[in-house]
């Protein structure tokens, strides 16, 4: 079991530039989210999704648009970056149980 | 209004002593509550979840909740250095299953 794997680890893009983050879980899990976290400021829901097919909007969605591929990979795509969304993302994924949780090991966004 | 508050420290005790973490939330509605450990450069990790109101011990660690007073706490005993960590609360509320997260309380065990 690989659990939550992101890609990529670390990345640098230039305002306006574009770019998606792939996320996937090998758990069979329903339930997957997207967070950012910049300091002091804790995790912040961007996106979920509650099942294949479906995709919600969390508390800071702006800027952001999200694919549920399939039950394993969820993705994260910035259409024109702006120096705003430098943070690091973190994917995660909820199983049956609420105390299933996982988080991927994050991507390190930089956006000058 | 922030929703989850935590107090962000920094918060050092020695080791071998008893590290206290605090959490209160705002909407007396939530359900589920949750203790993550996130090291430096790391990912958070579950370490405690609790869903009725009194104790829940772990090892070393206990989570309290008193839904009355909206205030949720994290000790851990016998404090150890690699438990120097940030501790952030999380809290769900209805029926969603999204969590609210606090803004994490460092905790710096002395050695």
């Amino acid at each position: 079991n690989a659990g939550v794997t992101q890609t990529p680890k670390f990345q640098v893009l230039k305002t306006g530039q574009s770019m998606t983050l792939q996320c996937a879980q090998d758990m069979n899990h329903n339930s997957m989210y997207w967070y950012r976290q910049d300091p002091g400021m804790g995790l912040r829901l961007i996106y979920y999704s509650a099942s294949e097919g479906t995709t919600d909007k969390g508390e800071v969605p702006n800027g952001y648009n999200v694919s549920r591929l399939n039950k394993r990979e969820f993705s994260l795509r910035l259409e024109s970056a702006a120096p705003s969304q430098t943070s690091v993302y973190f994917c995660a994924s909820i199983g049956t149980s609420l105390d299933e949780q996982f988080f991927g090991p994050g991507t390190r966004l930089t956006v000058l | 209004q922030k929703e989850v508050e935590q107090n962000s420290g920094p918060l050092s005790v020695p080791e071998g002593a008893i590290a206290s973490l605090n959490c209160t939330y705002s909407d007396r509605g939530s359900q589920s509550f949750f203790w993550y450990r996130q090291y430096s450069g790391k990912s958070p990790e579950l370490i405690m979840s609790i869903y009725s109101n009194g104790d829940k011990e772990d090892g070393r660690f206990t989570a309290q909740l008193n839904k009355a007073s909206q205030y949720v706490s994290l000790l851990i005993r016998d404090s150890q250095p690699s438990d120097s960590a940030t501790y952030l609360c999380a809290v769900r509320s209805g029926s969603a299953r999204q969590l609210t997260f606090g803004s994490g309380t460092q905790l710096t065990v002395l050695p």
